[in-house]
């Protein structure tokens, strides 16, 4: 079956601009997580969805960050005003279930920040 | 969440077993012990999951000694493809409550030489 899917694969943009990157998880999937990962770096929590609970939104690294999932399913990253600092690459990854449920990771999308 | 401490990189032949250690002196009851594997430019990917003793699955072995303390992947007979990050993790397996994000520490990255 489809595994997790993210677009774009590649963002170019220039610093101020807003960008939006998108996640498709794996379905039936109620646990949805985003991740930030710079070069050479360990991954970064970012957010994590779980059905219709509040998400825990404790890794986003400031109000510029922001996510929806819309119907229990794709999941939209937002980042306003951005940053020469935000550009890494941003992973999605879904599950079954929370905690230590087996994490599926999509491809990522790599930000550029000019 | 569980803390845990693993070597930043690790070096090994063609053939060899590796194993890699990684602490966790304050895992809780709940806690399970998971390994994930990431490869340059792809997304982690689960390798195995277990909560005491020995758990063995068709790419590594995992030990877990009594007091839970600390855990070794075991890697039998590497080869160059085995060459990546890998990650251990410690978190509640949960069904499906609010929290239950897990933390992804900088890993071990395991270089296999020829």
């Amino acid at each position: 079956g489809a595994g997790v899917s993210q677009s774009p694969s590649n963002k170019v943009t220039e610093k101020g601009k807003d960008v939006e990157l998108r996640c498709d998880p794996i379905s039936g999937h109620t646990a949805l997580y985003w991740y930030r990962q710079s070069l050479g770096q360990g991954l970064e929590f970012l957010i994590y969805f779980q059905g219709n609970s509040a998400p825990d939104k404790s890794g986003l690294p400031s109000d510029r960050f922001s996510a929806e999932r819309t119907g229990g399913s794709v999941s939209t990253l937002t980042i306003q005003r951005t940053q020469q600092e935000d550009s890494a690459v941003y992973l999605c990854a879904s599950s079954l279930g929370g905690g230590s449920r087996t994490q599926y990771f999509g491809p990522g999308t790599r930000l550029l920040v000019l | 969440l569980a803390k845990t401490t693993q070597p930043i990189s690790m070096d090994s032949y063609e053939g060899q077993e590796v194993n890699i250690t990684c602490s966790h002196n304050n895992i809780a009851t709940n806690d399970y012990i998971t390994w994930y594997q990431q490869f340059p430019s792809q997304g982690p990917r689960f390798i195995i999951q277990g909560y005491k003793t020995k758990v063995t699955n068709e790419v590594a072995s995992l030990f877990i000694p009594a007091d839970r303390k600390s855990s070794t992947l075991s890697l039998p007979r590497v080869s160059l493809s085995d060459t990546a990050v890998y990650y251990c993790l410690v978190g509640v397996l949960n069904y499906g409550g609010s929290q239950g994000n897990l933390i992804f520490g900088k890993g071990t990255k395991l270089s296999v030489k020829p």
